[in-house]
C-alpha cells in the first residue's frame, strides 16, 4: 500500500532555531517527492520537488534532502520566523508516465514562538 | 497573476441541498484536481481530470460530481450533501500530471448542518 509518514506531528521551536522535518514513504513507482508548506486555512504552496537523481534542493531557508534507497526525505528550515510557523506536508508523486497519482503525508505542524 | 480561484470560499448548506464549488484557473494547465482535506488526516483526492472531457474518481468520490466542459474550469458538484462532506476542500491545477508543480487554491470551507 503506498504510504507517506510524517514526524514529528507537531513541533515548537523558538524563533531563530533550526529545525528538522522528516518523511518516511512507501510509494512504487516513485516519480517524484515534493515539500509543501500551508498556512492555516489556506492552500499549500510548493516549496520544493526533487526526482530519485536528486538527493538535495534548497529553497531559501529550506533545505530538502532525500535518501532513495531508505525511502526518507527530510526538510530542514534554517533560522526559523514566526512566519514558518505553519504545517509542513510531504507528498510522494507515484506513477512512470501519463497519470503520476499524488499521495500526501499528514502533515508536521510547526510553531515558531518568539 | 497566475492562479488558482475558487468560489465560494466558505458555505454553510443543509442536507440535501444541492450546491457547486467552482474551481478557475489562468495558467492554461491540463490537470486540474480536487481534494478534501480533514483534521489529522492527509489531502484525499476526490477526482480529477487529465484534460477536457477526461475525468475520473480518486480516492474518495462518493457523493461527488464533476465536469470539465472547458479547460480553465473545474467544479464540483455535490447532488445531495450530508454532514460527513463537512470539510475543506481543495481545487489544483498542474500543466499535466507527473513531475510538474501543483498550483493549489485557496480553499473553500464547506460545512453541511
Amino acid at each position: 500500500k503506498n504510504q507517506v509518514e510524517q514526524s514529528p506531528q507537531s513541533l515548537i521551536i523558538l524563533e531563530g532555531k533550526n529545525c528538522t522535518l522528516q518523511c518516511n514513504y512507501t510509494v512504487s513507482p516513485f516519480s517524484n517527492l515534493r515539500w509543501y508548506k500551508q498556512d492555516t486555512g489556506r492552500g499549500p504552496v510548493s516549496l520544493t520537488i526533487m526526482t530519485f537523481s536528486e538527493n538535495t534542493k534548497s529553497n531559501g531557508r529550506y533545505t530538502a534532502t532525500l535518501d532513495a534507497d531508505t525511502k526518507q526525505s527530510s526538510l530542514h528550515i534554517t533560522a526559523s520566523q514566526l512566519s514558518d510557523s505553519a504545517s509542513y506536508i510531504c507528498v510522494v508523486s507515484a506513477g512512470s508516465g501519463g497519470y503520476n497519482k499524488l499521495i500526501f503525508g499528514a502533515g508536521t505542524r510547526l510553531a515558531v514562538h518568539p | 497573476e497566475a492562479q488558482v480561484t475558487q468560489n465560494p470560499r466558505y458555505l454553510i448548506t443543509v442536507t440535501g441541498k444541492k450546491l457547486t464549488v467552482t474551481c478557475s484557473q489562468n495558467m492554461n494547465h491540463e490537470y486540474m484536481s480536487w481534494y478534501r482535506q480533514d483534521p489529522g488526516l492527509g489531502l484525499r483526492q476526490i477526482y480529477y481530470s487529465m484534460n477536457v472531457e477526461v475525468t475520473d474518481k480518486g480516492d474518495v468520490p462518493e457523493g461527488y460530481k464533476v465536469s470539465r466542459k472547458e479547460k480553465r474550469n473545474f467544479p464540483l458538484i455535490l447532488e445531495s450533501p450530508s454532514p460527513n462532506q463537512t470539510s475543506l476542500y481543495f481545487c489544483a491545477s498542474s500543466l499535466f500530471s507527473g513531475g510538474y508543480e501543483q498550483y493549489f487554491g485557496p480553499g473553500t470551507r464547506l460545512t453541511v448542518t
